[in-house]
C-alpha cells in the first residue's frame, strides 16, 4: 500500500518565477492538505482539498493555490516566488480530515 | 486561536533511558485532538502518538507515552528505552474537533538526540 508521494523531491527556482508542486494521496484517503515548513520552524497550514474545493485555507496570500482533481491527488501553485517562500512544502492526506498522513515532501528553493 | 509551544529546542538522552518532551496549548474549545508527530532526517513525519481530548485515559503506543493534562492544557510524550533510531525533530500538534475546522497547528519542535 502505497503512501504519500510527492514530486519533485528537490526544486531550485528564481524569484518571481511560478511552481507547481504535487501529491499523490494515501489509498483510500480522499482529503489533502498542504503546508509550509521553514527551516527550523513547525509546519504551517497552507490550505486543504476536499471533492475538489478549498475547504479551509490559512494565513497564505493568494499566491498560494492549488487543485485536486477526481482520482483525490492534488497540485500546490505558487506564483510570483520570493525568497521567503523557500521552505519544505508538505502534503498531508487523510480520510474524513482525522489523522494525517504526511509525504516527504518538496523542498523549494528560491534564489 | 489556538497555539502550540514546545519550550525545548534540544534535548538528550542516553540510549535506553527516558526522556519526556514538553507541550502545552492554548485554546478557548473543549473538544480537540492533539498528536504527537516524529520528523527523522528523512524529513518525512510520522505520527507517533495521538490523543482525543474527551478521553481521560493517556494515550499509548509501545514505548510512546502521553501525560494530557486537559486543565493545565498540557500534553508530553515521555519515550521510555529511547533507542538510537528516536533521534528526531517531534512535533505537538493540535486540531479541532467540531466540523468545519480542519487545519493542524503545530508546535516548533523539539529535537531529540540519543547519546550511545
Amino acid at each position: 500500500d502505497a503512501g504519500v508521494t510527492q514530486s519533485p523531491t528537490h526544486l531550485i527556482k528564481t524569484r518571481g518565477q511560478q511552481v507547481t508542486l504535487r501529491c499523490s494521496p494515501k489509498s483510500g484517503h480522499d482529503t489533502v492538505s498542504w503546508y509550509q515548513q521553514a527551516l527550523g520552524q513547525g509546519p504551517q497550514f497552507i490550505f486543504q482539498y476536499y471533492e475538489e474545493e478549498e475547504r479551509q485555507r490559512g494565513n497564505f496570500p493568494d499566491r498560494f493555490s492549488g487543485h485536486q482533481f477526481p482520482n483525490y491527488s492534488s497540485e500546490l501553485n505558487v506564483n510570483a516566488l520570493l525568497l521567503g517562500d523557500s521552505a519544505l512544502y508538505l502534503c498531508a492526506s487523510s480520510l474524513n480530515s482525522y489523522e494525517q498522513y504526511f509525504g516527504p515532501g518538496t523542498r523549494l528553493t528560491v534564489t | 486561536a489556538q497555539t502550540v509551544t514546545q519550550s525545548q529546542p534540544e534535548m538528550s538522552v542516553q540510549e535506553a533511558e527516558t526522556v519526556t518532551l514538553s507541550c502545552t496549548y492554548d485554546t478557548s474549545e473543549s473538544d480537540y485532538y492533539l498528536f504527537w508527530y516524529k520528523q527523522p532526517p528523512s524529513r518525512q513525519m510520522i505520527l507517533v502518538i495521538r490523543q482525543e481530548a474527551y478521553k481521560q485515559q493517556n494515550a499509548t503506543e509501545n514505548r510512546f507515552s502521553v501525560n494530557f493534562q486537559k486543565a493545565a492544557k498540557s500534553f508530553s510524550l515521555k519515550i521510555s528505552d529511547s533507542q538510537l533510531g528516536d533521534a528526531a525533530m517531534y512535533f505537538c500538534a493540535y486540531r479541532s474537533a467540531p466540523s468545519g475546522t480542519y487545519k493542524y497547528i503545530f508546535g516548533t519542535g523539539t529535537r531529540l538526540k540519543v547519546l550511545a
